[in-house]
């Protein structure tokens, strides 16, 4: 079965600084990444995903995240945050071609202090 | 272009009930998964309906079933409300034809809440 963790549950940092949120994931076979990010009072949306090909993928808004197959890692990057990044970010996986459901690690609660 | 919708936004139930939740899919998608998000948890996921059919299930006991209309929409059922079914339902959609890599659109949810 598949699994999520991710290294932190709330990062707290000042508009400028780098963020960076760590995620593992455990799978045996072909795997699909996704970066969610969940604003305050809003749904769940996509920041980026990952199939294949060039490991670093940019998503929207300034985030970047880098698949690194030896580590079974997808950590989320984004060199300077700003307030509105405050948010709750999850990744997740699905496995192969024909699992279709999302395994989400617990997520990570970023505050962003202006 | 409407997104994902789902009624109701908020729900109270007592213990042992049954509750049924509602999902539109978005415009174009045939797809619909349903996920319960617990406090301070990220989401899991509970069962997938394409064409009518539960395509793919996951850790959920037979408490909760769910339908899709032809319509693309769908339907979570609960019977026999726990204290620890209380949570966020989150429906999500896609179209099916791109795989496992095709983005899960997700709805606001509800937030039920069993006393």
């Amino acid at each position: 079965a598949q699994s999520v963790s991710q290294h932190n549950h709330h990062v707290i940092l000042s508009e400028a600084a780098s963020l960076e949120l760590g995620c593992n994931y455990s799978y045996g076979g072909t795997v699909n990444l996704f970066w969610y990010v969940q604003y305050p009072g809003q749904h769940l949306q996509l920041l980026l995903k990952y199939f294949s090909g060039d490991p670093l993928v940019k998503g929207i808004k300034g985030f970047e995240a880098e698949f690194i197959k030896s580590k079974f890692s997808f950590n989320l990057r984004k060199p300077s945050v700003q307030w509105s990044d405050t948010a709750e970010y999850f990744c997740a996986v699905t496995g192969g071609s024909n699992d279709y459901k999302l395994s989400f690690g617990a997520g990570t609660t970023v505050t962003v202090r202006a | 272009d409407a997104g994902v919708t789902q009624s109701p936004t908020h729900l109270i139930k007592t213990r042992g009930q049954q509750v049924t939740l509602r999902c539109s899919p978005k415009s174009g998608h045939d797809t619909v998964s349903w996920y319960q998000q617990a406090l301070g948890q990220g989401p899991q996921f509970i069962f997938q309906y394409y064409e009518e059919e539960e395509r793919q299930r996951g850790n959920f006991p037979d408490r909760f079933s769910g339908h899709q209309f032809p319509n693309y929409s769908s339907e979570l059922n609960v019977n026999a409300l726990l204290l620890g079914d209380s949570a966020l339902y989150l429906c999500a959609s896609r179209i099916v034809g791109g795989g496992a890599r095709e983005t899960q659109y997700f709805g606001p949810g509800t937030r039920l809440l069993v006393l």
